[in-house]
């Protein structure tokens, strides 16, 4: 199992681009979420999905978009990158245990400049 | 006031020290506390999953959680220069480990 995967591991943009980060499982897991990392603010949820065709906003959904059309990919697209959205996009699947969703398990993350 | 609050650290300490790591959070809805490894340029992963207060022991690792006083512990026992990376603590409110809130992060180095 390759377990979770993000393409492009490193991203330059220019202020007012746009631009898909790429995650997929190969565990058929049926949550999936994207969070960024800042320094000093630890990890914040963007967006997440209980299962293929359902999404939901999480603290900072704001000039992000996404969608899940298979259980296996949740792209995460920049509609038009602004310096403020400059981070490390980490993506994380997990599935559902008795207690709700389990362990999640993260990806090696996505570097993105915005300049 | 962030909903969950860590030490940034760093923290520095000798092969072989007991380690504490903690947090304080403010949403008494939390049920769900975690604890994350993370090195450097990698994703987290999971060292710790409880749901209730009291202890949890896993090897050299002890989570502790006070829900009456919404504290957080980790400690690590006769640490290792392998344990030296940044400790997440992350806690949610309902459905297991879903809509995570992290603390900031502890970066903490063993030194040999």
């Amino acid at each position: 199992n390759a377990g979770v995967t993000q393409t492009p591991k490193f991203q330059v943009l220019k202020t007012g681009q746009s631009m898909t980060l790429q995650c997929a499982q190969d565990m058929n897991h049926e949550y999936m979420s994207w969070y960024r990392q800042d320094p000093g603010m630890g990890l914040r949820l963007i967006h997440y999905s209980v299962g293929a065709g359902i999404t939901d906003q999480g603290e900072v959904p704001n000039g992000y978009n996404v969608s899940r059309s298979t259980t296996e990919d949740f792209p995460l697209r920049l509609l038009s990158a602004a310096p403020s959205q400059t981070s490390v996009y980490f993506c994380a699947s997990s599935y559902y245990t008795g207690q709700g969703v389990g362990e999640q398990f993260f990806g090696p993350g996505t570097r993105l400049t915005v300049l | 006031q962030k909903e969950v609050e860590q030490d940034p650290g760093p923290l520095s300490v000798p092969e072989g020290a007991i380690v504490s790591l903690n947090c304080t959070y403010s949403n008494s809805a939390f049920q769900y506390f975690m604890w994350y490894r993370q090195y450097s340029r990698k994703g987290p992963e999971l060292l710790m999953y409880t749901y209730s207060s009291g202890n949890k022991e896993d090897g050299r690792f002890t989570a502790q959680v006070d829900k009456s006083s919404k504290y957080i512990s980790l400690f690590i026992r006769d640490s290792q220069p392998s344990d030296s990376a940044t400790y997440l603590c992350a806690m949610s409110a309902e459905g297991g480990a879903q809509k995570l809130v992290f603390g900031q992060g502890t970066r903490l180095t063993i030194n040999p």
